[in-house]
């Protein structure tokens, strides 16, 4: 595709509830990251692929949060039992290998209620 | 780890130049991004300094001191459209490379 692309865009759930955020990122890029990002604060990054290996994810808060990404293109992040802290952008990003320029989707704004 | 620091918010006039400070704490540097984030938006790349000096391109310029952990980002010939977030990050050398960001610095231009 031409960018990033993350759906839904935004997203309200009820606390407790699960939630699925997806993204297609930029086709033929190997790398694909995902950060959450609180209003007026910058992305803090959660955890990253390499084509479908997932290499680091050291920084999922909790063992709520799981992320796959099975054929080495789309991925998803899936909240389990949310909780109102879990409230922030989730930004999907990628790029062609490595961590060099990542190119951003618009992200997914998550409201726990 | 990392600490990054950048200003919370800057004000600027339209046609004016503005310099966005970052500085950064690391082990083990391995690049500076800068990134314009517009509200509601992505991220877009902007700039990527690994070595010292600086990169122009365009009306936007970034400088690197590695020995003084420190970078800006100067924008010149200021624009209302120039009014957003820009997000210093930093890339260590450890584990898979992950760029951390501080967080933003929200400009405001002002007629």
């Amino acid at each position: 595709g031409a960018g990033v692309s993350q759906s839904p865009r935004y997203k309200v759930a009820k606390r407790g509830q699960d939630v699925a955020l997806r993204c297609d990122p930029i086709s033929g890029h190997v790398s694909l990251f995902w950060y959450q990002q609180a209003l007026g604060q910058g992305p803090e990054f959660l955890t990253y692929f390499q084509n479908e290996a997932q290499l680091d994810k050291s920084g999922l808060p909790s063992d709520r949060f799981f992320a796959e990404r099975p054929e080495g293109s789309v991925s998803t992040l899936k909240i389990q039992r949310t909780q109102k802290e879990d409230s922030a952008v989730y930004l999907c990003a990628s790029s062609l290998m490595g961590a060099e320029k990542l190119f951003f989707g618009s992200g997914t704004q998550l409201s726990v209620l | 780890g990392q600490n990054i620091d950048q200003p919370t918010e800057m004000t600027a006039t339209e046609g004016a130049i503005v310099q966005i400070n970052c500085t950064y704490q690391t082990s083990g540097f391995n690049g500076l991004f800068w990134y314009q984030q517009h509200a509601g938006e992505a991220p877009t790349f902007l700039s990527y300094n690994v070595l010292d000096g600086l990169e122009e391109k365009g009306r936007f310029s970034s400088f690197l001191s590695r020995s003084k952990g420190y970078s800006y980002l100067l924008l010149k010939e200021l624009q209302m459209k120039d009014s957003a977030s820009y997000l210093c990050a930093v890339r260590e050398e450890r584990g898979s490379y992950i760029p951390t960001f501080g967080r933003g610095t929200s400009l405001i231009v002002h007629p």
